[in-house]
């Protein structure tokens, strides 16, 4: 059963730091990863896919990295913003089906 | 639309009460999913459409959970004598075809007290 963790599960950081956040998963049997973000109380806003067969997407000020071989995906956020303050979820979705697994988040905090 | 909806956005049940949660996919949208997000939680998978087709409800955590699309767009998912380990923000997503490939598009989500 494939599992996802992320770590850390908080952090918090003053305005203009580079973070990075780590997501593991069990399964290198995945047709993709996706990175979401979520402010409280909202849906999910999709940040970034990478393809299996990818090793990287960048968009902005995100770059997310995966390394299937060793079941390890990471977000990486540049010169971070107090509106980056959020929690951000990553899933995975299982070679042979459609659902997307996730893990329990990074809850993000940056400071002015 | 321009996204994917949901109403409602908030809903309080008293236990023991059915519930109906709506969920319009983006337009064309041929896969459609629920999933349940607790408190602190990441969301979990509850079922899957294709089309009209329910392909997976492997998810839905007892028989109290039915889902439909009976015309493959509006989906509707439906807790019946709700209990208050029902309390949680119910999420649908929906991408434009089948295959592993696609990226999912969020709603909002609805919210779901049960008291």
């Amino acid at each position: 059963k494939q599992e996802v963790t992320q770590i850390p599960a908080a952090l918090s950081v003053p305005e203009g730091e580079n973070l990075v956040l780590n997501c593991s998963f069990t399964d290198s049997a995945i047709y993709n990863l996706q990175w979401f973000r979520q402010d409280p109380g909202k849906g999910l806003t999709s940040l970034l896919l990478i393809q299996s067969s990818q090793r990287e997407q960048t968009s902005g000020r995100l770059n997310a990295s995966l390394d299937k071989s060793s079941g390890r995906s990471t977000l990486y956020i540049a010169a971070s913003q107090p509106g980056d303050s959020a929690t951000y979820l990553c899933a995975v979705i299982d070679y042979n089906t459609d659902k997307l697994i996730f893990g329990t988040g990074t809850r993000l905090q940056v400071f002015p | 639309g321009a996204g994917v909806s949901q109403s409602p956005r908030y809903k309080v049940a008293k236990r023991g009460q059915d519930v109906a949660l709506r969920c319009d996919p983006i337009s064309g949208h041929v896969s459609l999913f629920w999933y349940q997000q607790a408190l602190g939680q990441g969301p979990e998978f509850l079922t899957y459409f294709q089309n009209e087709a329910q392909l997976d409800k492997s998810g839905l955590p007892s028989d109290r959970f039915f889902a439909e699309r009976p015309e493959g767009s509006v989906s509707t998912l439906k807790i019946q004598r709700t209990q208050q380990e029902d309390s949680a923000v119910y999420l649908c997503a929906s991408s434009v075809t089948s295959g592993g490939a696609n990226e999912q598009f969020f709603g909002p989500g609805t919210r779901l007290t049960v008291l």
